[in-house]
């Protein structure tokens, strides 16, 4: 069955530093979105992404976070200066209609120290 | 602007009981609805959705839900709980959007289920 992978699966990194979250659609699949889980509290909205360009997002997708699919099948979320309140599990979904049912990922989890 | 309130972040129940967990939505058109699960360390998994037509959904593993639009709500029940069931259960929302026609999920806080023998 294919299902939406996503790498690294932890990622801890330094206060101020770049990171990029790395997540594979399946293959067949034209929406993508990226949310975020902080530790202890529901899962937020970040991004959504179509035919090669943000669709819609959130109030926390500031100018810090970014998203592309640079090669065609990898869909990268990228956050410039890491701050500590960006410590998150960040999922990947993706569907093949907007409407329809959106396949998660496994989610990376971002340690910022 | 639409969101999603799910009554008490734990719930306990023996294994063969009954599972109840409550949702209810807010939202300014006819929404769509899912039940995520989320095991220790997973991802989130589609239990069942509504869309449109029959009100009574039913999902994986067991579960069921209705769509109750008087009562705005889409509470998750499973006749007879297994050990299996503990995991975190999210109730989401979804409003599509005119134009690309995408859309997005409002995402409840989560309810712990939690299974005794």
């Amino acid at each position: 069955e294919p299902e939406v992978t996503q790498t690294p699966s932890h990622q801890v990194t330094q206060m101020g530093q770049e990171v990029i979250l790395r997540c594979v659609p399946i293959s067949n699949h034209l929406y993508f979105y990226w949310y975020r889980q902080i530790l202890g509290q529901k899962v937020e909205f970040l991004v959504s992404f179509y035919n090669n360009e943000i669709s819609e997002k959130s109030e926390i997708f500031d100018d810090q976070f970014s998203v592309e699919r640079p090669d065609g099948s990898n869909f990268t979320l990228k956050i410039r200066s890491t701050k500590l309140e960006d410590s998150a599990m960040y999922f990947c979904a993706t569907s093949r209609e907007g409407p329809s049912e959106q396949f998660f990922g496994p989610g990376t989890r971002l340690t910022v120290l | 602007a639409q969101s999603v309130t799910q009554l008490g972040s734990h719930v306990s129940v023996s294994e063969g009981a009954l599972v109840l967990l409550r949702c209810n939505y807010s939202s300014s058109v006819p929404p769509y609805l899912f039940w995520y699960v989320q095991y220790p360390n997973q991802g989130l998994q589609l239990l069942l959705k509504y869309t449109t037509g029959a009100t009574l959904v039913k999902g994986i593993n067991g579960f069921e839900a209705e769509f109750k639009k008087s009562e705005t709500s889409f509470h998750l029940t499973k006749p007879s709980a297994h050990m299996s069931d503990a995991a975190e259960y999210f109730c989401a929302v979804s409003e599509v959007s005119t134009g690309a026609g995408y859309s997005t999920l409002t995402f409840g806080k989560g309810t712990m289920l939690l299974v005794s023998p």
